[in-house]
């Protein structure tokens, strides 16, 4: 079945630095989408991305579906970016597979 | 925004014991989906719905049962309880719109003594 890595598993940050997060997967996806996890727990839709570049904000995500790769970055990073980015994909038969993560900790 | 709500939002049973957990989506979206979390593993799908009445497997089934019986509400049931289940479950929904983007509830943890 589909398999989504996402690197690093873990990045600690000062704040202001920049940060690229990697997703890669192992079968062609029609839907690309990246999460962010609040330390307490709640998920939010950062991105709809399955192809080309979308902006919101300080983060960008680029998804080059024929390579199945896809990049979070976040630019001028806060305090307020740490916690655990979720790469998500699904092809036609809408079943999404997750990777597991990429914790965030940016310190002061 | 998409409104999933989940409910309870936290839970203990103890070993064989009976939980029912429950989620509900408002935005008429056709696919409705349960997952656990656990560290190291990430989001796990259990099993999802394309509609009233429909339930697919999904990677993680063993142990539950799920019924869909509206468009709007989705039930995950464990019928017999144990601490391998003790987990942070997400019901999700999505639509046609944008392709399936999902929306999730806030989340339901469970605690199996």
């Amino acid at each position: 079945g589909q398999q989504v890595q996402q690197s690093p598993a873990s990045l600690v940050l000062q704040e202001g630095e920049n940060a690229e997060l990697q997703c890669n997967f192992s079968s062609t996806a029609t839907r690309l989408q990246w999460f962010y996890q609040h330390p307490g727990g709640r998920l939010v839709s950062l991105f709809y991305n399955p192809s080309g570049t979308k902006h919101t904000g300080r983060l960008t995500s680029t998804t080059v579906t024929n390579e199945r790769r896809s990049s979070l970055h976040i630019s001028s990073s806060q305090t307020t970016d740490s916690g655990t980015y979720f790469c998500a994909i699904s092809s036609n038969t809408n079943k999404v597979v997750f990777g597991t993560g990429t914790r965030l900790q940016v310190l002061p | 925004e998409a409104a999933v709500t989940q409910s309870p939002r936290n839970k203990v049973t103890v070993t064989g014991g009976n939980v029912t957990l429950s989620c509900r989506q408002t935005n008429s979206h056709n696919y409705m989906y349960w997952y656990r979390q656990d560290t190291g593993h990430g989001l796990r799908l259990i099993h999802y719905s394309y509609g009233a009445g429909n339930l697919q497997i999904g990677d993680v089934p063993d142990g539950y049962k799920a019924t869909r019986t509206t468009q709007e509400d989705f039930f995950l049931l464990l019928e017999l309880a144990s601490p391998s289940q003790t987990s942070l479950y997400f019901c999700a929904s999505s639509g046609r719109d944008r392709g399936g983007e999902q929306y999730f509830g806030p989340g339901t943890r469970l605690t199996v003594l």
